[in-house]
């Protein structure tokens, strides 16, 4: 079975500054994609950031990026010029590939990050 | 448009009773999932639809739980016998189609607690 771990359960970081958040992960499957999950105080859950396994290039979006390690199973978000509004519960996620007739997401316990001004 | 939405938003029930949690989706999206939030947890997987076809239901905790979709659209969670353990943050969210890539949309939540 699937496992995601997150062993920070809270970082903080000083606005402006750069702050990585780590995820490892189980697995025997080759294809897979990993998420991460953005979950406001109060607030609906938003996708971040996802990564295909099968792509070596790591994904970016704007502030966001990933250090995705495969050998490693790791799946690290590095957040740049963090912001205030950055303040959230973040959660690393594993979905199966389409190959293995599963649809379940697997979701880590998540990270709180506190943005400090 | 309109996001997912989810009602009750909060629900207080005494052990034993019934509950039913309504989830209304992106409309158009094909894929629905239901989790379960402990406090302070990750979301856990409960069940997902593709469609009225409810494809993966093995995230159900017990026979007490159960879900449909019978047009396709909106979807109810019903816990019969609520337990205090039921309590949590109960999640919905669609997704466009059943890619394993594609982004989820969430809903808030139904907060219940079991009294």
């Amino acid at each position: 079975a699937q496992t995601v771990t997150q062993s920070q359960p809270e970082m903080s970081v000083q606005e402006a500054e750069t702050v990585t958040l780590s995820c490892t992960y189980d697995t025997s499957e080759s294809d897979y994609y990993l998420f991460w999950y953005k979950q406001p105080p109060s607030r609906q859950m938003i996708l971040v950031i996802r990564q295909e396994a099968y792509k070596q290039q790591n994904a970016t979006e704007n502030r966001f990026s990933v250090n995705f390690q495969k050998a490693a199973k790791s799946f690290s978000l590095k957040i740049s010029d963090s912001q205030l509004g950055d303040a959230a519960m973040y959660f690393c996620a594993y979905r199966s590939g389409v190959t293995s007739g599963t649809y379940k997401y697997i979701f880590g316990t998540g990270t709180r990050l506190k943005v400090l001004a | 448009g309109a996001g997912v939405s989810q009602s009750p938003r909060y629900k207080v029930a005494k052990r034993g009773q019934d509950v039913a949690l309504r989830c209304d989706p992106i409309s158009g999206h094909v894929s629905l999932f239901w989790y379960q939030q402990a406090l302070g947890q990750g979301p856990e997987f409960l069940t997902y639809f593709q469609n009225e076809a409810q494809l993966d239901k093995s995230g159900l905790p017990s026979d007490r739980f159960f879900a449909e979709r019978p047009e396709g659209s909106v979807s109810t969670l019903k816990i019969q016998r609520t337990q205090q353990e039921d309590s949590a943050v109960y999640l919905c969210a669609s997704s466009l189609d059943n890619a394993p890539g594609e982004t989820q949309y969430f809903g808030p939540g139904t907060r219940l607690l079991v009294l």
